[in-house]
């Protein structure tokens, strides 16, 4: 079936380094994307959205950039800090249906 | 604000045994959901409630079943545990279709 995916399973960046952290999509009809966090032994916490009417967007330290064209999703992460190492999830859905998540990244920072 | 809550945070049960689990949130969200975590495979969706009184599979909904009685709270039952249904499971809630507010999991190991 349809689902999300992220290209890497792990990436290892240094600290103050800016990390980028992908993730394709199948479902041509899902729009609306969501990047979750996910800390040892807690559960996912939101970091930032995006629908598909936007092709960027950015919160604090994080941007999201959408490409419907290559149906792919990316997650920006400015100044890497060792507390933003944890593993990341994209997630996708359309208007109907509950999220689709991907396989995950796990992220490393080290000092 | 306590959020999602979920009862237990860990079990080990016996092949055969059945259980339980508790989700509840206090954030009068109409969406609650069931998901499972296993190395690898990201989060798969087990059940979802749009409402009180009503239910839905998701991706992987045998051997589990679920009960939304009161708006709060979503349930998932597992009759006859198995060895396979050895996870993390995580309850979320969300106001609709989207963003969705997870709980801390429940690990449960079926030996």
């Amino acid at each position: 079936g349809e689902s999300v995916g992220l290209h890497l399973p792990t990436l290892s960046v240094q600290e103050g380094d800016n990390s980028i952290i992908n993730c394709a999509y199948s479902n041509s009809a899902s729009d609306y994307f969501i990047w979750y966090k996910q800390e040892s032994g807690k559960g996912p916490q939101f970091i930032i959205d995006i629908r598909s009417n936007m092709d960027k967007r950015q919160g604090q330290r994080v941007t999201v950039l959408l490409n419907k064209t290559v149906k792919h999703l990316s997650l920006q992460i400015a100044a890497t800090q060792p507390g933003d190492s944890a593993v990341y999830f994209c997630a996708e859905n359309q208007a109907g249906t509950a999220l689709i998540f991907g396989k995950g990244t796990t992220l490393s920072v080290s000092s | 604000n306590a959020g999602v809550t979920q009862t237990p945070k860990f079990r080990v049960l016996k092949t055969g045994q059945s259980m339980t689990l508790l989700c509840a949130q206090d954030m009068n969200h109409e969406y609650m959901y069931w998901y499972r975590q296993d190395p690898g495979m990201g989060l798969r969706l087990i059940h979802y409630s749009v409402g009180e009184g009503t239910t839905a599979k998701g991706e992987v909904p045998d051997g589990y079943n679920v009960s939304r009685l009161k708006k709060q709270n979503f349930l998932l039952g597992l009759e006859s545990a198995a060895p396979s249904q050895t996870s993390v499971y995580f309850c979320a809630s969300s106001y609709a279709w989207g963003e969705a507010f997870f709980g801390q999991g429940t690990r449960l190991t079926v030996v």
